[in-house]
């Protein structure tokens, strides 16, 4: 089934900027319908949304978390790093050929 | 205030079966998606299945086709995840989700652990 891919790990100082990628397989879930969701998960918690539809964001996200598209890439790019953006980030799409949900493997972002 | 309740989780032996429950309170369940994801110790987040709001639509990873079986019942406003035959590596922590596609509106239980032994 198809395959997100981001890296493993990011880091940034305070302040800094990041952007975390999000590779497809294969182009149809990155540029589906439903777009790119991507989720901030804190240990020992569950997931929470931080972005969906590849660029959008929910009520109550800071705005310094944004998402976008390019190609069959999607990236979430957090300015100014704060401590407590410490956290796994997951990227996840919809493929509506396969009728899967596909998460990428997630990557664990430390602030130094 | 929107909740989703996991129950049934524990420690079962390999080949053995268990069901898991998700009470759903704070939205119309009825007119919802919903989807069970999966994230074993230590690792990624995994889709497991989902249901459409009538239950007509099922769908399921091929990691637990034949094997797993998602329902729902409407007038209880509760999600069903039946697991048999299970796998040692079935285990992890089983998350109840509102959607499945993808959205503002979706939302995760605090998800239920199922540990399978050999």
């Amino acid at each position: 089934q198809s395959v997100l891919t981001q890296p493993p790990s990011a880091s940034g100082a305070p302040g800094q900027n990041i952007v975390i990628s999000c590779s497809g397989s294969r182009p149809g879930p990155i540029i589906g319908p439903y777009g790119v969701t991507w989720f901030q998960q804190f240990p020992g918690t569950a997931p929470k949304v931080v972005i969906y539809s590849s660029d959008r964001r929910p009520s109550g996200v800071p705005d310094r978390f944004s998402g976008s598209i390019s190609g069959t890439s999607a990236s979430l790019t957090i300015n100014g790093l704060q401590a407590e953006d410490e956290a796994d980030y997951y990227c996840a799409s919809w493929d509506t050929g396969l009728n899967f949900r596909a998460f990428g493997g997630g990557t664990k972002l430390t602030v130094l | 205030e929107v909740t989703l309740m996991e129950a049934g989780g524990g420690s079962i032996a390999a080949g053995g079966s268990v069901r898991l429950s998700c009470a759903a309170s704070g939205f119309n369940f009825g007119i919802n998606v919903m989807s069970w994801v999966r994230q074993a110790p230590g690792a990624g987040l995994e889709w497991v299945a989902g249901i459409r709001t009538t239950g007509g639509t099922i769908l399921y990873a091929d990691s637990v086709k034949g094997r797993f079986s998602i329902s729902r019942d409407n007038s209880r406003n509760t999600l069903h995840l039946s697991l048999n035959n299970v796998r040692v590596d079935d285990t992890a922590m089983y998350y109840c989700v509102r959607g499945m596609y993808g959205g503002s509106d979706e939302y995760w239980g605090h998800g239920v652990l199922v540990t399978v032994s050999s």
